[in-house]
């Protein structure tokens, strides 16, 4: 157990809808990043927070955005879905500049 | 930008045997981390086994060690006497030790089966 929560854990969405995907992290975890893992590939960098300000970006498109909360959960939004957005979205919360600790994912699937 | 690569998309071992999981990483940085992380099918990523490149001596946890080759900038993963529990898809990443800058880079993964 990592004590990274996520939620929910699946998620059926139609084509240009919106999705909020949500993480919960350990007390004292200032940093959360989340990834987008689509089937048989590695995570790819969406972004990641640092006390409660966005301090990194992948390649992503504006209509990724994301915020942090005072209470170390964060959330990801994605408006207008395409099909290519299935996938699974994973938070990672880190209380230190070394280890990131993983949630169980969301799995996203746009129809 | 930073790339990492894992060769060997699916491995196999019997149980109790020894197996290494290659990884191959591109960097002009000096300083950095790798890392290997697990992902079993309950999908949650966990972590293996961290270095730091720094350090010259390569990182061991129990039944798992890395050989650490910065030059050649290889990094893989040897687990000794496999276990059942230890099939799982396996991520090679790479991190900067820059401040502000800690994205995970990821390879493609290795998909190891354990044959009892």
């Amino acid at each position: 157990e990592t004590g990274v929560t996520q939620s929910p854990t699946h998620l059926i969405k139609t084509r240009g809808q919106q999705v909020t995907l949500r993480c919960s992290s350990q007390s004292g975890h200032n940093t959360v990043s989340w990834y987008q893992q689509a089937l048989g590939q590695g995570p790819q960098f969406i972004f990641q927070y640092y006390r409660e300000e966005e301090n990194g970006r992948g390649n992503f498109p504006p209509r990724f955005s994301g915020l942090q909360f005072p209470n170390y959960s964060s959330e990801l939004n994605v408006n207008a879905l395409e099909l290519d957005d299935s996938a699974l979205y994973l938070c990672a919360s880190s209380p230190d500049r070394y280890e990131q600790y993983f949630g169980p994912g969301t799995r996203l699937t746009v129809t | 930008a930073q790339t990492v690569t894992q060769s060997q998309p699916e491995m196999s071992v019997q149980e109790a045997e020894t197996v290494t999981l290659s990884c191959t990483y591109d960097t002009s940085e000096s300083d950095y981390y790798l890392f290997w992380y697990k992902q079993p099918p309950s999908r949650q990523m966990i972590l293996v086994i961290r270095q730091e490149a720094y350090k010259q001596q390569n990182a061991t946890e129990n039944r798992f060690s890395v050989n650490f080759q910065k030059a050649a900038k290889s990094f893989s993963l040897k687990i000794s006497d496999s276990q059942l529990g230890d099939a799982a898809m396996y991520f090679c990443a790479y991190r900067s030790a820059d401040f502000g800058n800690e994205k995970l880079t990821f390879g493609t993964g290795t998909r190891l089966t354990i044959i009892p």
